[in-house]
């Protein structure tokens, strides 16, 4: 079966400081996969997406970024967080209809 | 562009009765996809509930049902013989014709389950 992690599952970091949020995927090959943020009480706002190795989209214009650099490994960055980074970070990934998401980053930026 | 609206930030509903959440989208797309998760104080998202704009029927999953009329561009979900811990927020989200099939989701609705 398939199964998704995220790590870490929570995340204090000081403004300016860098980040690295990860997300792999096991039980499948070459999936859609997806970061998406979840700011308090609201709902979900696509980042990123990537349909293979390398290939990466964005949605929104920000000071994010993201890598996949093998397979099933999405990664999220940022060189300089701002206070409106925090929030929910989600990886979902696409066998077909559905798309499935994993535990989350609960990230605060003081 | 494509967008979700749930009109309801909070409902309540008694245990053992129904309750449905209203769910209405817009695009120009002619073939979509309708999501609805189910989201725990935990904060993880649980995949409910799938319907095909092309599907003749409405789907079902258990206690959970897509009233999904077409015309009126409504999507709504049912839920029956709600329990304590159907309690959560609820998402409803939209997938139209796009190279990554990604996701619109609405604003969320936070059901209340009073026993």
């Amino acid at each position: 079966s398939q199964t998704i992690h995220q790590w870490p599952a929570t995340l204090v970091q000081p403004v300016g400081s860098p980040l690295s949020l990860e997300c792999t995927v096991e039980g499948t090959s070459n999936p859609n996969l997806y970061w998406y943020r979840q700011a308090a009480g609201r709902g979900l706002q696509l980042l990123f997406y990537s349909v293979g190795i390398g290939q990466i989209s964005s949605e929104v214009p920000q000071n994010l970024s993201a890598s996949r650099p093998q397979d099933r490994q999405f990664i999220l960055s940022s060189k300089k967080l701002l206070l409106s980074d925090s929030g929910f970070y989600l990886c979902a990934w696409t066998p077909g209809n559905e798309q499935f998401f994993g535990p989350g980053t609960r990230l605060t930026v003081l | 562009a494509q967008k979700i609206t749930q009109t309801q930030p909070g409902m309540f509903v008694q245990e053992k009765e129904a309750v449905t959440l209203d769910c209405t989208y817009d695009t120009s797309d002619p073939s979509y996809g309708l999501f609805w998760y189910k989201q725990p104080s935990s904060g993880e998202m649980i995949f409910l509930i799938y319907q095909g704009s092309y599907d003749q029927q409405n789907a079902t999953e258990g206690r959970y049902s897509l009233n999904f009329q077409k015309a009126r561009k409504s999507a709504n979900l049912v839920i029956s013989a709600s329990q304590l811990g159907d309690s959560a927020m609820y998402f409803c989200a939209m997938r139209g014709h796009n190279a990554g099939n990604m996701l619109t989701f609405g604003g969320g609705t936070r059901l209340m389950v009073k026993p």
